[in-house]
C-alpha cells in the first residue's frame, strides 16, 4: 500500500501570501495518479489538481500542482480568504485508493 | 450540474448495521464508478470500494471485506453502502465520490456516530 504523507501539517499564512503544501510517497506513484482535495466543514471535498498537474473544471488558475514519482506539491499562488481549509493528497494509481493525512491552511 | 446528495446523519449502536445513500444527477449514471470512502475525527480518508452504477460489479477494501456492501439502484440513480457489526472505530463521515478523470465530485457526506 502506498502511504502518503503531507507536510507540514499546519500552514499559517496571510491573504495574499504563496501556499506550497507537500505530499510524499513511500514508493513510486503509478502514472502520476496523484489528486489534490480542498475540504471544508460540512462540505464534500473538491477536486482542484488531478494527474500530479491538471486543474479540475473551474478551478482558478492560482492552483497548481506538480511532481512526479514519489514527491508531488501543490501551490496556491495568492491565497484569499476563501482559500483557507484543509487540503489532501490522494493517489490513485495503485490499489487500494490512500491519502495523505492533510495540510491545514490557517490565518496567522 | 453534476450533483451527489446522501442521506442525513445516523447514530447507531454498536453491532448495529448503517445503510447510506447516494443519489447522483445531472450526468449519466449507469457511465460511472462510485467509490466511497469515510475519514474519522483527525484522522486521514480511507478508501472503503467502488461499484460499477452500469453493471454493479463491486471491489471492497481488504479492510472492510466481509463488513461493507456497496449497492445501486438504477431507476433512482442513487447507490447504497452498507456497513455491518458497527464499532465506535466506524465513527466517521462517509462520502461518496464519481470517478471521473479522478474522483471528481462527492457527495456533501454523512456524519455516523456509534455510540452505546
Amino acid at each position: 500500500e502506498i502511504v502518503l504523507t503531507q507536510f507540514p501539517g499546519t500552514l499559517s499564512l496571510s491573504p495574499g501570501d504563496r501556499a506550497t503544501l507537500s505530499c510524499r510517497a513511500n514508493g513510486t506513484v503509478s502514472g502520476t495518479y496523484v489528486a489534490w482535495y480542498q475540504l471544508k466543514p460540512g462540505q464534500g471535498p473538491r477536486l482542484l489538481i488531478y494527474g500530479a498537474s491538471r486543474r479540475a473544471t473551474g478551478v482558478p488558475d492560482k492552483f497548481s500542482g506538480s511532481g512526479s514519482g514519489t514527491d508531488f506539491a501543490l501551490t496556491i499562488s495568492r491565497l484569499e480568504p476563501e482559500d483557507f481549509a484543509l487540503y489532501f493528497c490522494h493517489q490513485y494509481g495503485s490499489p487500494p485508493w490512500t491519502f495523505g493525512q492533510g495540510t491545514e491552511v490557517e490565518f496567522k | 450540474q453534476v450533483q451527489l446528495v446522501q442521506s442525513g446523519a445516523e447514530v447507531k449502536k454498536p453491532g448495529a448495521s448503517v445503510k447510506v445513500s447516494c443519489k447522483a444527477s445531472g450526468y449519466t449514471f449507469a457511465n460511472y464508478v462510485i467509490h466511497w470512502v469515510r475519514r474519522a475525527p483527525g484522522q486521514r480518508p480511507e478508501w472503503m470500494g467502488w461499484i460499477s452504477a452500469g453493471n454493479g460489479n463491486t471491489k471492497y477494501s481488504q479492510k472492510f471485506q466481509g463488513r461493507v456492501t456497496l449497492t445501486r439502484d438504477t431507476s433512482a440513480t442513487t447507490a447504497y453502502m452498507e456497513l455491518s457489526s458497527l464499532i465506535s472505530e466506524d465513527t466517521a463521515v462517509y462520502y461518496c465520490a464519481r470517478m471521473g478523470v479522478a474522483a471528481d465530485y462527492w457527495g456533501q457526506g454523512t456524519p455516523v456516530t456509534v455510540s452505546s
